[in-house]
Order: C-alpha cells, then structure tokens, then sequence
C-alpha cells in the first residue's frame, strides 16, 4: 500500500492559464474522489468516480472544471481559464467502495493551486 | 437546509487532559459518522467511524459517540498530548453513496 499520490504538490499560474493535476490512488481502490479545501474550512466534494465512470459531479463546479479517470486508474482534474477564486488545495481521495459504502477515504497530500 | 457544524474557534488544552470536539448536524439520516485528523499541509487521515445503531466507538485513547436523537457526534481524546495538535473533521455520507461531506473542522492545540 503505496497510498494516494498526487502531482505536483504546488502548482502556481496566472490567471486565465488551464491547470492540471494527476492523482493516482490506492491499486485496488475501485473509487476515486476529488475535494476542494480552502484555508479554515473542511473539504469541500467535487466529483466521484467508481472505476472509469464519473458518478456524480458537485452541483457547485463550474463548467471550467472536468475529470477524466481513463481505465478506472488514476485521474486528472483540469481547470481551464483558472481564476483567482479556484485558489485551494485540490484533495485526491481513494476508497474500496461497495455496499453498504462506508469504507474509510485515503487522502493524498493534495496540490496546492495558486492562481495570481 | 443540510448543515454539518463543529466549534469553529480553536480548542486550547493543557497536556494530560481530555479534548472533546462537537460535530452537530442538521436535515441528515446518516447511516454512519467518520472522524478524520488532518495536519497542516497534508491530506486528511482516517480515525474511527461509527454507525447509527452504535452509541461509542473506542481505539487507544480516542472514544467516539453518536446521537441520533441529538443529532451530534462527540470526539474525546483522553490524556492528551502534544502530538495530538491538528485539526479534526467529522464527516457523514448524506446519501448512502460513500460520498463524504465534510465539516468545517476544529483545531486542537495541547499544550505541554
């Protein structure tokens, strides 16, 4: 058990560039989670896939974010047109889901974004 | 409207005593409640979870309760040491899903 890595750790960009970030979650973990964390606040849900199919999305994303997990392995999330308001650390989070679906998330260390 | 509240001010306690945090919630059934502990600059990490038929949960020096009733989990560290300093989130699964929604967090300094 490698745990969750994401990549890069840090990410600096002006605004208007698109970002990307990878997560690569625990090898048998069938789901896979992003969060959003802001400084004082909990992490915030974005989006959740269950191998390769996207299961839900934050009704709070805008359009500028998409993630893809191709062959139900790692994930991206990219951020197009980045604004300075989309500054936070982006969690990765892997679980072994199945019913009745209350097994712990494994968090990466995240990829703090900041958007000048 | 579903809220998940926990004392947003931080927690100041002394070496040795017991830490307890709140985690209140409002228009959720959750079937169970999980206890995260998250260090500054890292990813939250796992502590305990307990489930709605449950009323305390132990492992070491943690103890959790849940009230359905009250709406409220309570985290109790006994004999709390400086190495116990971070931030503790609670979480609950608002639809059966997996899915976790967070609260805000509480930060526990234990000082020596």
């Amino acid at each position: 058990d490698t745990g969750v890595s994401q990549d890069p750790r840090h990410k600096i960009t002006k605004r208007g560039q698109n970002v990307t970030f990878r997560c690569d979650p625990i090898s048998e973990h069938n789901r896979l989670y992003w969060y959003r964390q802001t400084l004082g606040q909990g992490p915030e849900f974005l989006t959740y896939f269950q191998n390769e199919a996207q299961l839900e999305k934050s009704r709070l994303l805008s359009d500028r974010f998409s993630a893809e997990r191709p062959k139900g392995s790692f994930s991206t999330l990219e951020i197009q047109r980045t604004e300075q308001g989309d500054s936070a650390m982006y969690l990765c989070a892997s679980s072994l889901g199945q019913a009745p679906y209350n097994s712990p998330l494994h968090f990466g260390n995240g990829t703090r974004l900041t958007v000048t | 409207s579903q809220k998940i509240e926990q004392n947003s001010e931080a927690l100041n306690i002394q070496e040795g005593k017991t830490a307890t945090l709140t985690c209140n919630y409002t228009n959720y059934s959750p079937a169970y409640l999980q206890w995260y502990r998250q260090d500054p600059g890292r990813g939250p990490v796992f502590l305990l979870l307990i489930r709605e038929n449950e009323k305390e949960k132990r492992k070491e020096r943690l103890k959790v309760t849940f009230d359905t009733t009250l709406k409220q989990s309570l985290f109790h560290i006994t004999a709390s040491q400086p190495a116990d300093s971070a931030t503790y989130l609670c979480a609950l699964d608002s639809s059966n899903t997996g899915k976790l929604i967070f609260g805000q967090g509480t930060t526990l300094q234990v000082k020596p």
